[in-house]
């Protein structure tokens, strides 16, 4: 079951600089995306999402992009800071349950 | 911030033993889940409950899994007969529902099954 697919599993990226996190997806009818960052030894945290009939939504650092024609999305940490490092997951909701990726860990190096 | 919250934070068992995992939802969410997560593996969602039933259930949670609240607080996974492959995170999510759809989760806890 490959419906939501997280390429990188692992992101290095230097303080202060851009992360770029990415997200393909198999169903062109998920019409919600959602971006969380999980801790270890804790549970996923939301961060952020979006809707099908947007393409971008901001919140602070963070930024999600959606391409509905590459089925594609993307989340950009802007300046990347230390405490960004965890494990990022982003999602899609399929009839109210939510269908994760397999996470990209992001290291922020200071 | 109201926050879901989840106990024990970590269960041994032996195999074939019966658990039960609680989770404290949000008060004011209807919506209710639980996910797991085996190590190295995706979370991966287990059921939803609505308005005291399951809505939706996937292929996973079988005949020894069942979901009840008992109250008007907590929500709990029972599995029957506990197998060495139930070892995981599980995850308890809600959500306030109506045109709001971000779950929120709460800390896990681990199942180890020995």
């Amino acid at each position: 079951d490959q419906q939501v697919k997280q390429n990188s599993p692992s992101l290095s990226v230097q303080e202060g600089r851009i992360s770029i996190l990415n997200c393909d997806y198999t169903n062109s009818m998920f019409d919600y995306f959602l971006w969380y960052k999980k801790y270890p030894a804790e549970g996923p945290t939301f961060l952020i999402s979006i809707s099908s009939i947007k393409d971008k939504n901001e919140d602070g650092r963070f930024t999600v992009f959606l391409n509905k024609s590459a089925k594609h999305l993307s989340l950009h940490i802007v300046p990347s800071q230390p405490g960004d490092s965890a494990v990022y997951f982003c999602a899609v909701r399929n009839t109210g349950k939510l269908i994760f990726g397999q996470g990209t860990t992001l290291q922020v190096k200071p | 911030e109201p926050e879901v919250t989840q106990t024990p934070s970590h269960q041994v068992t032996q195999m074939g033993q019966e658990v039960i995992l609680h989770c404290v939802p949000i008060s004011n969410h209807l919506y209710f889940y639980w996910y797991r997560q085996i190590l190295g593996q995706k979370v991966e969602f287990l059921v939803s409950f609505y308005n005291n039933e399951i809505s939706e259930k996937s292929e996973i949670f079988d005949d020894q899994f069942s979901v009840e609240r008992p109250d008007g607080s907590n929500f709990t996974l029972k599995i029957r007969s506990t197998k060495l492959e139930d070892s995981a995170m599980y995850f308890c999510a809600s959500r306030v529902g109506l045109a709001v759809d971000t779950q929120y989760f709460g800390p896990g806890t681990r199942l180890t099954v020995l």
